[in-house]
């Protein structure tokens, strides 16, 4: 099963920008992976924040933004608010088998 | 909206079956298609999906299961009941974890309904 990578840990200060990113061990992640990007925070179920790379839902605050950037899946938050302090999980799709990263833990400080 | 609910033990035993049921507790499945989904999450760790099942609006599809557990986990659907059901054997203190039922539409809509999760410790 493929291997699915992102940060473990990333900082950014309240109103600056970060972007996370999502590779594959299979080599680049393009939009036939459908990336999801979750957000969970302590004790919750995770929420879907970005799907199929670059879509996102009505909650999904708008500083948020899904794309492909250099081979890899990415998310990036512009204008950290303090709420945007939880862990981030890509979910990459290869045919019938769904991987998640390992999660980056955002730090909004 | 649609609401999963995961139910069953709590607490397994080493060497045994951990066995969950999950539901639709609130609203319908409003898809021809879509994929049921387990997940789970050890504590302080990340998620990993365990097996799917797919729908494609006249039956299921064979499911998926994570090539990591090997032969230990079995994924079924009750069509009558219209519940997703997960059977993990032998389980060991590294299966400890919150498990999370999901539905996830393949329809375009991105659409990925998550259980509350269960808590399953192992322990005798």
């Amino acid at each position: 099963q493929a291997v699915v990578t992102q940060e473990p840990s990333l900082t950014v200060s309240p109103g600056g920008t970060v972007t996370l990113t999502c590779g594959s061990s299979t080599g680049a992640v393009t939009s036939g992976h459908y990336p999801y990007w979750f957000q969970q925070k302590p004790g919750q179920a995770p929420r879907t924040l970005v799907y199929d790379t670059t879509n996102k839902h009505s909650w999904t605050p708008a500083r948020f933004s899904g794309s492909l950037l250099g081979g890899k899946a990415a998310l990036t938050l512009s204008g950290a608010q303090p709420e945007d302090e939880a862990d981030y999980y890509c979910l990459l799709y290869y045919s019938r088998a769904r991987v998640f990263g390992g999660g980056t833990k955002l730090t909004v400080l | 909206q649609l609401q999963l609910q995961e139910s069953g033990p709590g607490l397994v035993k080493p060497s045994e079956t951990l066995s969950l049921t999950c539901s639709v507790s609130r609203g319908s499945i409003s898809s021809r298609t879509y994929y049921w989904v387990w997940i789970r999450q050890p504590p302080g760790k990340g998620l990993e999906c365990i097996g799917t099942m797919y729908y494609d609006g006249g039956a299921y599809r064979g499911a998926y299961n994570n090539p990591s557990l090997g032969s230990r986990v079995t994924v079924a659907v009750d069509t009558f009941k219209n519940q997703f059901s997960l059977k993990l054997n032998s389980v060991t203190a590294t299966d400890a974890a919150v498990y999370y039922c999901a539905i996830n539409y393949s329809d375009g809509s991105g659409s990925f309904h998550w259980g509350q999760g269960a808590l399953v410790t192992v322990s005798s």
